[in-house]
Parts: structure tokens; C-alpha cells; sequence
């Protein structure tokens, strides 16, 4: 399966600010995927972000809050904008193997005061 | 559309038991089923998935599943759990054409 790496780890961020994630995989993957886990709740697909194409939102998200870019095929980033205290959460980022299987990467714990 | 309902938000059990953790999901078509663990601080860590073939599938940790297609269930056991098996467990189907959907998971905590 693939390696998935996620930057940063976790931070605490003013609201009203802005936050970036990257995700980083060690072969190239045509389908990626981000998600938010909020506090002892289960996973939300927040957008599927395809290499060349722009990103598909879930109803609910839109692209001005969650910016996404794929430059290529091992690397997207996810941005979190003008930030409030709701947006405190896991977010994580995952990858399809071609055979419907998702890889998650180890998530960015976000805290907004 | 596709749901997935975990019944159990919490199964507390003793080291060397045995546990299942219970998952049903909406739809009756050819579905993609998987379970996932999350140890704590941690990201998700695919266990086991089913996606054709055998409907009893091994995975890791000596974790196993059955497919049930008339009950629309995936059942997740382990003979013995032991401490270290304490973490959060989420079902997930895909069905062509749409989203990976989870469940809202359930909580195994596994006490001497």
C-alpha cells in the first residue's frame, strides 16, 4: 500500500486565519481524497482531488472555504480558510489503489481558538 | 442512498474474549466493504476489506470479517482482543458511482 504523509502534523491557529495541509505519497495515485473527522465523530468527505482536473466537493463544502490544489500525481494540498473554532478537527487525507481500497494518511490535528 | 450503521457505539471487553463488532448497510447491490482502525492520535488503518470472492476475509491482527449478502452485514471478529486492540473501529461501503460512506464507529476498550 502507499506511504502517506501529512504536514503538519498538528497546529493551533488564531480564527480568521488561514491553514495548509499537505499531503505527500510515495507513488503516484490518480484519485485522492480529503476528509475532517471532527471530535468523536466519524470521517467527512470533504472533496476528491484528481491530477488536472478541479477538485469535487461534497455537498456542504465549497471551494472558497476549502481551497484544494493537485499539482501532480504524489502531492495536494488542502487549505483551510478564514478559520473559526467549528473548523477544530482531523483532517485527512486518503488515496485509492485503482482497486476501490483507501490508504489514509496519519491526519493534521487542527485546534482554532 | 448508501448508509452504514455500526449498532455498537462502545464494546468493553476483558483481554483473551472474544469480540464482534456489528455492521449493516443500506443498499442491495454489489457493494465494496471495509474496516478500518484508528489507535488513538493516530490516522486510519485499513484492517480488512471484502470485494468479491470468499465472504469470510482474514485481516490484520488476527481480525476477520464475514460478508453476509441477505443481511446486508459485515461483522467484524477476534477470537481473543488484547490490550493493545483498544481503539476506534469504522465500517465503510463504497458502491459504484459514489463516496466511500462510514459509519460512525464503535469504540473498543479492552480492560485487564
Amino acid at each position: 500500500s502507499a506511504v502517506i504523509s501529512q504536514k503538519p502534523s498538528r497546529d493551533i491557529c488564531q480564527r480568521g486565519t488561514s491553514l495548509t495541509i499537505q499531503c505527500q505519497v510515495d507513488s503516484q495515485v490518480t484519485m485522492m481524497f480529503w476528509y475532517r473527522q471532527q471530535p468523536g465523530q466519524s470521517l467527512t468527505l470533504i472533496a476528491t482531488a484528481n491530477q488536472g482536473s478541479e477538485a469535487t466537493y461534497e455537498s456542504g463544502f465549497v471551494i472558497d472555504k476549502f481551497p484544494i490544489s493537485r499539482p501532480n500525481l504524489t502531492f495536494s494540498t488542502l487549505t483551510v480558510s478564514n478559520m473559526s473554532p467549528e473548523d477544530s478537527s482531523i483532517y485527512l487525507c486518503s488515496v485509492e489503489d485503482g482497486v476501490r481500497t483507501q490508504y489514509f494518511g496519519p491526519g493534521t490535528r487542527l485546534l482554532v481558538l | 442512498a448508501q448508509s452504514v450503521t455500526q449498532l455498537d457505539s462502545q464494546v468493553p471487553v476483558f483481554e483473551e474474549a472474544p469480540v464482534e463488532l456489528r455492521c449493516n448497510y443500506s443498499s442491495s447491490v454489489s457493494v465494496y466493504l471495509f474496516w478500518y482502525v484508528q489507535y488513538p492520535n493516530q490516522g486510519l488503518q485499513l484492517l480488512l476489506k471484502y470485494l468479491s470472492g470468499s465472504t469470510l476475509v482474514k485481516g490484520i491482527n488476527g481480525f476477520e470479517a464475514e460478508f453476509n449478502k441477505s443481511q446486508t452485514s459485515f461483522h467484524l471478529r477476534k477470537p481473543s482482543v488484547h490490550i493493545s486492540d483498544t481503539a476506534e473501529y469504522f465500517c465503510a461501503v463504497y458502491q459504484a458511482g459514489t463516496a466511500l460512506i462510514f459509519g460512525k464507529g464503535t469504540t473498543l476498550s479492552v480492560s485487564s
